[in-house]
């Protein structure tokens, strides 16, 4: 079964910098899993903030940044605010029309 | 600007069905696909599967194959998606998502309660 990893929380201080990464129990993260990063507060919808691995989605501040970090790819945001706290899931694409999410990260900014 | 409408919350007795929809709007709904998430109370975001919105093809989730259904209605600009033989652990709030490249734009989501 394939699984997606996350780290269950993190936390980062107002104005630091903080990576989130994104794993998968098979082997390495790649181009071809069209990593995706998703941003969501409680009782709210997802937000797309990454696609195919670096691209932010319209609308999205350049702070947020898709990369790949080791075998992982990478969720960086750069000058954390008090309203980027919340839950970040990423997303794995397995090809054949069949997508994974990770367990989600929580993020305090504190 | 491009909007995705889900139905309203749904309350089910076990073993019932449910039918959410997905009014898409503000773009050419062919062009793209569907996909349906899932977040059970306090729980992270689960795939469901996959429809092409032009073509109909489908992929489920292995784990809700034979029980779960994904149709759309081009004349409509509607996304379905159907789950039958409903227990309490699909009790959650269903979102539907539009897909290209990545999955972009997102539904508000919609309650469906399992209670007998």
């Amino acid at each position: 079964q394939t699984v997606v990893t996350q780290e269950p929380s993190f936390s980062v201080s107002p104005g630091g910098t903080v990576t989130l990464t994104c794993g998968w129990s098979s082997g390495s993260v790649s181009t071809s899993h069209y990593p995706s990063w998703y941003q969501q507060t409680p009782g709210q919808a997802p937000r797309t903030l990454i696609y195919s691995t670096n691209i932010r989605s319209s609308g999205v501040p350049d702070r947020f940044s898709g990369s790949f970090l080791g075998s992982k790819a990478a969720l960086t945001i750069t000058g954390a605010q008090a309203d980027d706290e919340s839950t970040y899931y990423c997303v794995l694409y397995l090809g054949n029309a069949v997508w994974v999410f990770g367990g989600g990260t929580k993020l305090t900014v504190l | 600007q491009v909007h995705l409408v889900q139905s309203g919350v749904e309350v089910k007795k076990p073993g019932a069905s449910v039918k959410v929809s997905c009014k898409a709007s503000g773009y050419t709904f062919t062009n793209y696909a569907f996909t349906w998430v899932r977040q059970a109370p306090g729980q992270g975001l689960e795939w469901m599967g996959w429809i092409s919105a032009y073509k109909g093809d489908t992929k489920y989730a292995q784990k809700l194959q034979g029980r779960v259904s994904m149709t759309t209605d081009t004349s409509t600009t509607t996304a379905y998606m159907e789950l039958r033989s409903l227990t309490s652990d699909d009790m959650a709030v269903y979102f539907c998502a539009r897909v290209l490249d990545a999955i972009d734009i997102w539904g508000q989501g919609t309650m469906v309660i399992v209670s007998s």
